[in-house]
């Protein structure tokens, strides 16, 4: 069975603030990955970033950053001098191998960032 | 071009209706899925298909009836629609060895009154 975990339901920061997204996950598959999705308020779904479990490199792109630790099964996003537009919901979700691409996904964690 | 596009975006019945949202995607994946967003925005798979088969089928009720008349389609029928069929359905493709990220539409809201 596969489980992801977003401990933090909702998150308020202020703009310029920097703020990291939890997930850790659950699997027993040997290959997996794992993934960020945003929803932001207009309700689309905005695929972020793939890790797969071979790769623990770090990934930074932008303000957006993510740590990825196998040791602690985590995969945790953050961002840096948030803006208003950051205010979403954010999902963490983990594919494996032997469930044909079906993805888990955790609760979510609803950003949101004042002015 | 929009890659997954699903319509309708908005659908509002009455209760016991039948209704159909439709998918289709241009991105050349082989796997499409339908989703269902609640209103807690907990996000879970109903169905997976791969080249028209489907592979996985999330003990969804016997209402809830997928079609695939090719790989770059994917309908979801409903019947006898319940109060609590209400919540948001996302349609999303993938190609699960090489690019397994999921690539959503944009949802289709269903209100059932």
């Amino acid at each position: 069975a596969q489980k992801v975990t977003q401990a933090q339901t909702e998150i308020s920061v202020v703009e310029k603030e920097d703020v990291t997204l939890d997930c850790v996950y659950e699997t027993r598959d040997t290959t997996y990955y794992l993934f960020w999705y945003k929803q932001p308020p207009s309700g689309e779904l905005v695929f972020l970033i793939r890790r797969n479990s071979f790769d623990e490199q770090n990934e930074i792109s932008g303000r957006y950053s993510w740590n990825f630790q196998k040791s602690t099964s985590s995969f945790n996003f953050t961002i840096t001098a948030s803006q208003v537009v950051d205010s979403a919901v954010y999902f963490c979700a983990l594919s494996g191998n032997t469930n044909a691409g079906k993805s888990t996904f955790g609760d979510g964690t609803t950003l949101t960032v004042k002015p | 071009d929009t890659a997954v596009s699903q319509t309708p975006k908005y659908l509002v019945t009455q209760m016991g209706n039948d209704k159909s949202i439709k998918c289709e995607q241009n991105l050349g994946h082989d796997t499409m899925y339908w989703y269902k967003q609640d209103s807690k925005k907990f996000l879970k798979i109903m169905f997976s298909y791969n080249n028209k088969e489907l592979i996985i089928n999330e003990t969804v009720p016997n209402r809830f009836s997928p079609k695939s008349p090719d790989k770059a389609h994917l309908n979801l029928h409903i019947n006898s629609l319940e109060l609590g069929d209400s919540a948001v359905y996302f349609c999303a493709s993938s190609h699960p060895d090489s690019a397994p990220e999921a690539f959503f539409g944009q949802g289709t809201r269903l209100t059932v009154v």
